[in-house]
């Protein structure tokens, strides 16, 4: 079974600039999240799909971050324009039942 | 609200050495607990996890048990190796709504 798939591995980007990052879950699952993990800290969730459909975005800055989720499979974070502190790893995780997350191998985005 | 706190880091072992790894958690209601394993380039890979009280979860030699008294859930495991090196992740899901909170991660390294 294929795990979840993002894209690109790397970005570096100077700010004010403006970014999107893809992910592909596993297949059927329904729940996708989406993690900023900064530099020495845990993940925190910054959005969650159920389908194609926003379950939780209360912890997304929605005034530079925005995602969607075409037709409930593949998903894509944006940020524009990009402040410093925005660098971080971005995490893409799936779930078919809610309660075991899978997660994929993140973007580490720099912002300059 | 859900919080998660586990041993600053970073630890620094010799192979075949002990290693134990503090977390402890603040819940409302009763969640399930994980432990999560970051190598070096990677992404997030479940260890094992503890839905109930005194279960112990294990996996590659790594043990932690549910302990509902304490509000623990310490990760061990009796002799490590090179291998082992990564950052580790106490986390909490809420079985509510299955929210995963992280702790900040501890780094372990291993030498030989």
């Amino acid at each position: 079974e294929a795990g979840v798939a993002q894209s690109p591995r790397y970005k570096i980007i100077e700010k004010r600039q403006s970014v999107a990052f893809w992910c592909n879950p596993i297949s059927g699952h329904a729940t996708l999240y989406w993690y900023q993990q900064i530099l020495g800290q845990g993940p925190k969730l910054l959005i969650q799909f159920q389908n194609n459909g926003v379950v939780d975005d209360s912890q997304l800055p929605k005034d530079r971050f925005s995602a969607e989720r075409l037709k409930g499979v593949d998903s894509t974070l944006k940020i524009q324009p990009a402040k410093l502190e925005d660098s971080a790893v971005y995490l893409c995780a799936s779930s078919s039942t809610g309660y075991e997350q899978y997660f994929g191998p993140g973007t580490r985005l720099t912002v300059t | 609200g859900n919080s998660v706190t586990q041993m600053e880091g970073p630890v620094t072992l010799s192979e075949e050495a002990f290693l134990t790894i503090n977390c402890t958690y603040t819940a409302t209601g009763y969640p399930s607990l994980f432990w999560y394993v970051q190598y070096p380039g990677e992404g997030l890979q479940l260890l094992l996890k503890a839905t109930k009280a005194d279960d112990k979860g294990s996996n590659k030699g790594f043990e932690a048990t549910y302990r509902k008294e304490t509000t623990s859930f310490h990760l061990e495991k009796g002799s490590v190796q090179v291998s082992d090196s990564a950052v580790y992740f106490c986390a909490l899901s809420d079985k509510r709504d299955y929210k995963l909170s992280f702790g900040a991660g501890t780094t372990v390294t291993v030498r030989a």
